[in-house]
């Protein structure tokens, strides 16, 4: 099955700063790379996805690399603000077949104000 | 619509107790699934769904049993509870992969105790 590693595990920035947090995955077969982030008490959103016909995807100050070669993928967050404080979760699937994600350990980010 | 509803919120069992909790999901989605989350160990799949009448066992399946008699519905089970069944527990659902979005809609989650 699919094993999904994701690091950091804690980060701690700056606000203002960027904060990157990669995830790397085993089956190539893979094809779908979302992220999720939970705010403390609250259940885990996704923030933004990519799939592997797409190297990168934009979102405001969020964006997100594909790599599939070297089967890793990334999440960039620019200019940090304190409401960027949560727990980022990478997963990995495929959109055929039965589809069930695997979601990495998770990476709690800190802004410090 | 409601999205996805997780009930109890809360619930404190004692060992060798049951418990159901139940999630119901308001958007026919075909998908359902069972989560546990436990300090820096993630999002662990118990159980799944792939549509009414079917349940799949996931990552960590052992001590949980699950139904899904309604579209709508995915009843988590424990049988006799462990103190290592103590965690915070997300039900999620989704559209069925290829229909234009994979996203999971997670439900606000329910924190169990076992003592």
């Amino acid at each position: 099955g699919e094993n999904v590693e994701q690091h950091p595990s804690t980060l701690s920035v700056q606000e203002g700063d960027s904060a990157v947090i990669k995830c790397t995955y085993s089956d190539s077969a893979s094809n779908y790379f979302p992220w999720y982030k939970q705010e403390l008490g609250k259940r885990p959103q996704l923030i933004i996805d990519i799939r592997s016909n797409v190297g990168e995807k934009k979102d405001q100050r969020i964006a997100v690399t594909l790599n599939k070669t070297a089967k890793h993928f990334s999440l960039h967050i620019t200019e940090t603000q304190p409401e960027d404080s949560a727990v980022y979760f990478c997963a990995a699937s495929q959109t055929g077949g039965s589809y069930i994600p695997t979601f990495g350990r998770g990476t709690s980010l800190i802004v410090h104000p | 619509n409601a999205g996805v509803t997780q009930t109890p919120k809360f619930r404190v069992l004692k060992t060798g107790q049951s418990m159901t909790l139940l999630c119901a999901q308001d958007m026919n989605h075909e998908y359902m699934y069972w989560y546990r989350q436990d300090p820096g160990m993630g999002l662990r799949l118990i159980h799944y769904s792939v549509g009414e009448g079917t349940t799949a066992k996931g990552e960590v399946p052992d001590g949980y049993n699950v139904s899904r008699l309604k579209k709508q519905n995915f009843l988590l089970g424990l049988e006799s509870a462990a103190p290592s069944q103590t965690s915070v527990y997300f039900c999620a659902s989704s559209r069925v992969p290829g229909q234009g979005s994979e996203k999971l809609f997670f439900g606000s989650g329910t924190q169990l105790s076992v003592l």
